[in-house]
Protein backbone atom coordinates (compact mmCIF):
# COMPACT_ATOMS: atom_id res chain seq x y z
CA UNK A 1 0.00 0.00 0.00
CA UNK A 2 1.32 3.53 -1.11
CA UNK A 3 2.11 5.84 2.37
CA UNK A 4 0.26 8.67 1.21
CA UNK A 5 -3.65 8.65 0.38
CA UNK A 6 -5.33 10.07 -2.22
CA UNK A 7 -8.76 9.25 -3.62
CA UNK A 8 -9.23 6.92 -6.41
CA UNK A 9 -10.75 9.46 -8.87
CA UNK A 10 -12.01 13.24 -8.93
CA UNK A 11 -14.48 14.67 -11.86
CA UNK A 12 -15.68 17.45 -12.74
CA UNK A 13 -17.09 19.78 -15.42
CA UNK A 14 -14.77 21.96 -18.00
CA UNK A 15 -14.37 25.37 -16.49
CA UNK A 16 -14.72 24.16 -12.91
CA UNK A 17 -12.37 23.84 -10.47
CA UNK A 18 -11.57 20.82 -8.96
CA UNK A 19 -9.61 19.65 -5.78
CA UNK A 20 -7.27 16.33 -5.03
CA UNK A 21 -5.78 15.88 -1.40
CA UNK A 22 -2.99 14.00 -0.38
CA UNK A 23 -3.07 12.76 3.24
CA UNK A 24 0.18 11.80 4.77
CA UNK A 25 1.65 11.82 8.38
CA UNK A 26 4.12 14.36 10.66
CA UNK A 27 7.12 12.16 8.98
CA UNK A 28 6.77 12.98 5.57
CA UNK A 29 3.92 15.70 3.78
CA UNK A 30 3.06 17.54 7.43
CA UNK A 31 6.91 17.36 8.42
CA UNK A 32 8.16 19.54 4.81
CA UNK A 33 7.48 21.43 2.21
CA UNK A 34 8.74 18.86 0.23
CA UNK A 35 5.77 18.17 -1.61
CA UNK A 36 5.33 17.48 -5.45
CA UNK A 37 2.60 16.44 -7.71
CA UNK A 38 2.65 14.89 -11.05
CA UNK A 39 0.17 14.47 -13.90
CA UNK A 40 0.48 11.20 -16.54
CA UNK A 41 -1.45 10.82 -19.48
CA UNK A 42 -2.01 7.42 -20.73
CA UNK A 43 0.96 5.85 -21.98
CA UNK A 44 3.69 9.02 -21.52
CA UNK A 45 5.85 9.32 -18.41
CA UNK A 46 4.70 11.97 -15.76
CA UNK A 47 5.04 15.53 -15.89
CA UNK A 48 5.90 17.78 -12.79
CA UNK A 49 3.31 20.09 -12.08
CA UNK A 50 4.14 21.31 -8.50
CA UNK A 51 7.00 21.11 -6.07
CA UNK A 52 7.67 21.91 -2.55
CA UNK A 53 4.13 22.45 -2.25
CA UNK A 54 3.48 25.71 -4.05
CA UNK A 55 6.01 26.26 -7.10
CA UNK A 56 4.93 25.96 -10.80
CA UNK A 57 7.98 25.00 -12.68
CA UNK A 58 8.11 27.18 -16.42
CA UNK A 59 5.70 26.44 -18.39
CA UNK A 60 3.13 24.87 -16.53
CA UNK A 61 -0.13 26.26 -16.54
CA UNK A 62 -1.48 29.03 -13.62
CA UNK A 63 -4.60 26.88 -13.62
CA UNK A 64 -2.68 24.45 -11.20
CA UNK A 65 -2.05 25.70 -7.66
CA UNK A 66 -0.93 23.96 -4.83
CA UNK A 67 -1.27 23.97 -1.36
CA UNK A 68 -0.59 22.21 2.49
CA UNK A 69 -2.41 22.39 6.08
CA UNK A 70 -1.12 19.89 8.33
CA UNK A 71 -0.72 16.46 7.16
CA UNK A 72 -2.50 17.21 3.81
CA UNK A 73 -1.40 18.79 0.73
CA UNK A 74 -3.76 19.56 -1.83
CA UNK A 75 -3.90 20.17 -5.64
CA UNK A 76 -6.34 22.54 -7.30
CA UNK A 77 -7.23 22.91 -11.34
CA UNK A 78 -9.10 25.87 -11.78
CA UNK A 79 -10.59 26.31 -15.24
CA UNK A 80 -10.75 22.77 -15.63
CA UNK A 81 -9.73 21.78 -19.36
CA UNK A 82 -10.54 18.34 -21.31
CA UNK A 83 -6.54 18.12 -21.41
CA UNK A 84 -6.25 17.94 -17.83
CA UNK A 85 -8.08 14.61 -17.95
CA UNK A 86 -5.33 12.18 -16.76
CA UNK A 87 -3.73 10.50 -13.34
CA UNK A 88 -2.36 12.75 -11.11
CA UNK A 89 0.37 11.58 -8.47
CA UNK A 90 1.88 13.68 -4.81
CA UNK A 91 4.80 12.49 -3.58
CA UNK A 92 6.75 13.72 -0.49
CA UNK A 93 10.36 13.59 1.25
CA UNK A 94 10.10 11.26 3.98
CA UNK A 95 11.85 10.76 7.25
CA UNK A 96 10.82 7.53 7.85
CA UNK A 97 14.21 5.66 6.22
CA UNK A 98 13.84 5.92 2.57
CA UNK A 99 13.50 9.14 0.87
CA UNK A 100 10.81 9.56 -1.39
CA UNK A 101 7.31 7.85 -1.22
CA UNK A 102 4.11 8.51 -3.58
CA UNK A 103 0.49 8.46 -3.54
CA UNK A 104 -1.52 5.80 -5.02
CA UNK A 105 -3.06 8.43 -7.93
CA UNK A 106 -6.30 9.94 -8.75
CA UNK A 107 -7.65 10.01 -11.67
CA UNK A 108 -9.46 13.05 -13.05
CA UNK A 109 -11.92 12.75 -15.17
CA UNK A 110 -13.23 16.05 -17.08
CA UNK A 111 -17.42 15.29 -17.84
CA UNK B 1 17.24 19.79 -25.93
CA UNK B 2 17.10 18.41 -22.22
CA UNK B 3 16.62 14.43 -22.63
CA UNK B 4 16.87 11.19 -20.70
CA UNK B 5 16.49 7.68 -22.56
CA UNK B 6 16.62 4.82 -20.76
CA UNK B 7 17.62 1.17 -22.05
CA UNK B 8 18.46 -1.89 -21.09
CA UNK B 9 14.90 -3.28 -20.44
CA UNK B 10 13.84 -7.03 -21.28
CA UNK B 11 12.22 -10.19 -20.04
CA UNK B 12 14.35 -11.79 -17.23
CA UNK B 13 13.80 -15.12 -15.21
CA UNK B 14 13.36 -15.03 -11.51
CA UNK B 15 16.45 -14.22 -9.68
CA UNK B 16 18.32 -12.88 -12.80
CA UNK B 17 19.77 -10.04 -13.03
CA UNK B 18 19.35 -6.57 -15.94
CA UNK B 19 21.21 -3.37 -15.99
CA UNK B 20 19.80 -0.29 -16.66
CA UNK B 21 21.40 2.59 -17.88
CA UNK B 22 19.98 6.06 -18.67
CA UNK B 23 21.82 8.63 -21.02
CA UNK B 24 21.67 12.79 -20.42
CA UNK B 25 21.95 15.05 -23.13
CA UNK B 26 21.27 19.17 -23.36
CA UNK B 27 21.95 19.58 -19.72
CA UNK B 28 25.01 19.61 -17.33
CA UNK B 29 24.20 15.87 -16.12
CA UNK B 30 27.20 16.17 -12.91
CA UNK B 31 25.31 18.87 -11.58
CA UNK B 32 22.21 17.59 -11.07
CA UNK B 33 21.25 14.59 -8.21
CA UNK B 34 18.79 11.61 -10.20
CA UNK B 35 15.70 9.58 -9.29
CA UNK B 36 15.03 5.97 -10.82
CA UNK B 37 10.87 5.52 -10.40
CA UNK B 38 9.27 2.65 -11.64
CA UNK B 39 5.46 2.21 -12.67
CA UNK B 40 3.96 -1.96 -12.78
CA UNK B 41 1.36 -2.29 -15.15
CA UNK B 42 -1.37 -0.62 -14.29
CA UNK B 43 -0.32 0.31 -11.22
CA UNK B 44 0.83 3.77 -9.69
CA UNK B 45 3.81 5.63 -9.71
CA UNK B 46 6.72 3.77 -7.21
CA UNK B 47 9.95 5.61 -6.37
CA UNK B 48 13.10 3.18 -6.44
CA UNK B 49 16.66 4.74 -5.77
CA UNK B 50 18.41 8.10 -5.86
CA UNK B 51 21.66 9.34 -5.92
CA UNK B 52 23.53 12.70 -5.50
CA UNK B 53 25.05 14.51 -8.51
CA UNK B 54 28.52 13.26 -6.98
CA UNK B 55 27.17 9.77 -6.15
CA UNK B 56 28.37 10.56 -2.84
CA UNK B 57 24.86 10.16 -1.02
CA UNK B 58 22.27 7.16 -1.92
CA UNK B 59 19.43 6.10 -1.67
CA UNK B 60 16.79 2.76 -2.30
CA UNK B 61 13.20 2.12 -1.46
CA UNK B 62 12.61 -0.82 1.07
CA UNK B 63 11.42 -3.31 -1.92
CA UNK B 64 14.93 -2.77 -3.56
CA UNK B 65 16.94 -2.43 -0.63
CA UNK B 66 19.96 -5.13 -0.95
CA UNK B 67 19.16 -6.20 -4.51
CA UNK B 68 19.31 -2.89 -6.44
CA UNK B 69 22.72 -0.73 -7.17
CA UNK B 70 22.01 2.97 -8.42
CA UNK B 71 25.41 4.61 -9.52
CA UNK B 72 26.26 7.03 -12.06
CA UNK B 73 29.00 7.62 -14.75
CA UNK B 74 29.52 12.18 -15.30
CA UNK B 75 32.05 11.56 -17.50
CA UNK B 76 29.97 9.59 -19.65
CA UNK B 77 26.66 11.46 -19.05
CA UNK B 78 25.39 8.36 -17.65
CA UNK B 79 23.22 6.91 -14.88
CA UNK B 80 22.75 3.47 -14.50
CA UNK B 81 20.49 0.92 -11.91
CA UNK B 82 21.75 -2.83 -11.66
CA UNK B 83 18.94 -5.21 -10.33
CA UNK B 84 20.06 -8.43 -9.20
CA UNK B 85 17.43 -11.00 -7.53
CA UNK B 86 14.70 -10.08 -9.15
CA UNK B 87 11.07 -11.14 -8.70
CA UNK B 88 7.88 -10.75 -10.62
CA UNK B 89 7.12 -8.10 -8.20
CA UNK B 90 10.11 -6.01 -10.47
CA UNK B 91 8.13 -6.10 -13.58
CA UNK B 92 7.58 -2.36 -14.40
CA UNK B 93 8.76 0.52 -16.85
CA UNK B 94 11.95 1.90 -15.18
CA UNK B 95 11.81 5.76 -15.58
CA UNK B 96 15.13 7.66 -14.63
CA UNK B 97 14.05 11.27 -13.51
CA UNK B 98 16.41 14.75 -12.53
CA UNK B 99 15.99 16.33 -9.79
CA UNK B 100 15.05 19.98 -9.53
CA UNK B 101 18.41 21.88 -8.46
CA UNK B 102 17.97 22.95 -4.73
CA UNK B 103 14.02 22.02 -4.40
CA UNK B 104 12.51 18.66 -4.59
CA UNK B 105 10.71 17.27 -7.31
CA UNK B 106 11.65 15.38 -10.88
CA UNK B 107 11.56 17.90 -13.50
CA UNK B 108 12.66 16.21 -16.57
CA UNK B 109 11.12 12.09 -17.08
CA UNK B 110 12.69 9.90 -19.38
CA UNK B 111 10.62 7.87 -22.01
CA UNK B 112 11.08 4.69 -19.41
CA UNK B 113 12.18 1.11 -20.28
CA UNK B 114 9.73 -1.98 -19.35
CA UNK B 115 11.36 -4.51 -17.34
CA UNK B 116 9.49 -8.06 -17.25
CA UNK B 117 10.52 -10.86 -15.19
CA UNK B 118 8.83 -13.94 -15.30
CA UNK B 119 9.54 -17.76 -16.28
Amino acid sequence: QSALTQPASVSGSPGQSITISCTGTSSDVGGYNYVSWYQQHPGKAPKLMIYDVTNRPSGVSYRFSGSKSGNTASLTISGLQAEDEADYYCSSYTSSGTLYVFGAGTKVTVL
Amino acid sequence: EVQLVESGGGLVQPGGSLRLSCAASGFTFSSYEMNWVRQAPGKGLEWVSFITSSGSTIFYADSVKGRFTISRDNAKNSLYLQMNSLRAEDTAVYYCAREIVGATGSDCWGQGTLVTVSS
